[in-house]
């Protein structure tokens, strides 16, 4: 299985809107509704902030939105924060196992 | 509040068997639509799923690992394990263990380990 493939970064200014990218295959993203999205800060474990491709957890912001097409899903974060500066994983099941993306470092400008 | 607790050696001699076990309170690790795996982070790298158990025993496996990994479960400790055998240089990285959903959503995270594989 290849990992998921996400831009190693992205930047964006307090108050703007970005979007992280997540591009698997058909064997993946494009058969699964089960994408996820991980924050992580350096030190940290990765804390779970979108599943099953658009669904966010009790606690977490609704700055914070999924998607999908195809296959690439896609994470947005809306009126960025400076505490929202970390980095971003995706993953998706794949039928017998999980694979991640390589990772999308967010900078706050 | 379910918490995850790595433990085992943070150093591995290169050819040797890296072993970690993964203590879970606060929840039964025999509940039912739950699994319990590890998930690795080399230095600077992204996550890399290793493989998971349903507290029955049924494993799944990273098939690019599965030749070197066992993953095993004790209900009556609420613990389960990780064994990866024959470890490199590029088995160095931070060890979580991790409580996953049905459709591999990972939804509890252990704080991780560093395991580094010594030559």
């Amino acid at each position: 299985q290849s990992a998921l493939t996400q831009p190693a970064s992205v930047s964006g200014s307090p108050g703007q809107s970005i979007t992280i990218s997540c591009t698997g295959t058909s064997s993946d993203v494009g058969s699964y509704n089960y994408v996820s999205w991980y924050q992580q800060h350096p030190g940290k474990a990765p804390k779970l902030m979108i599943y099953e491709v658009s669904n966010r957890p009790s606690g977490v912001s609704n700055r914070f939105s999924g998607s999908k097409s195809g296959n690439t899903a896609s994470l947005t974060i809306s009126g960025l924060q400076a505490e929202d500066e970390a980095d971003y994983h995706c993953s998706s099941y794949t039928g017998s196992s999980t694979v991640f993306g390589g990772g999308t470092k967010l900078t706050v400008l | 509040q379910l918490q995850l607790q790595e433990s085992g050696p943070g150093l591995v001699k290169a050819s040797e068997t890296l072993s970690l076990t993964c203590t879970v309170s606060g929840g039964s690790i025999s509940s039912s639509n739950y699994y319990w795996g590890w998930i690795r982070q080399p230095p600077g790298k992204g996550l890399e799923w290793i493989g998971s158990i349903y507290y029955s025993g049924s494993t799944y496996y990273n098939p690019s690992l599965k030749s070197r990994v066992t993953i095993s479960v004790d209900t009556s400790k609420n613990q389960f394990s990780l064994k990866l055998s024959s470890v490199t240089a590029a088995d160095t990285a931070v060890y979580h263990c991790a409580r996953h959903r049905v459709g591999g959503t990972t939804d509890y995270w252990g704080q991780g380990t560093l395991v580094t594989v010594s030559s």
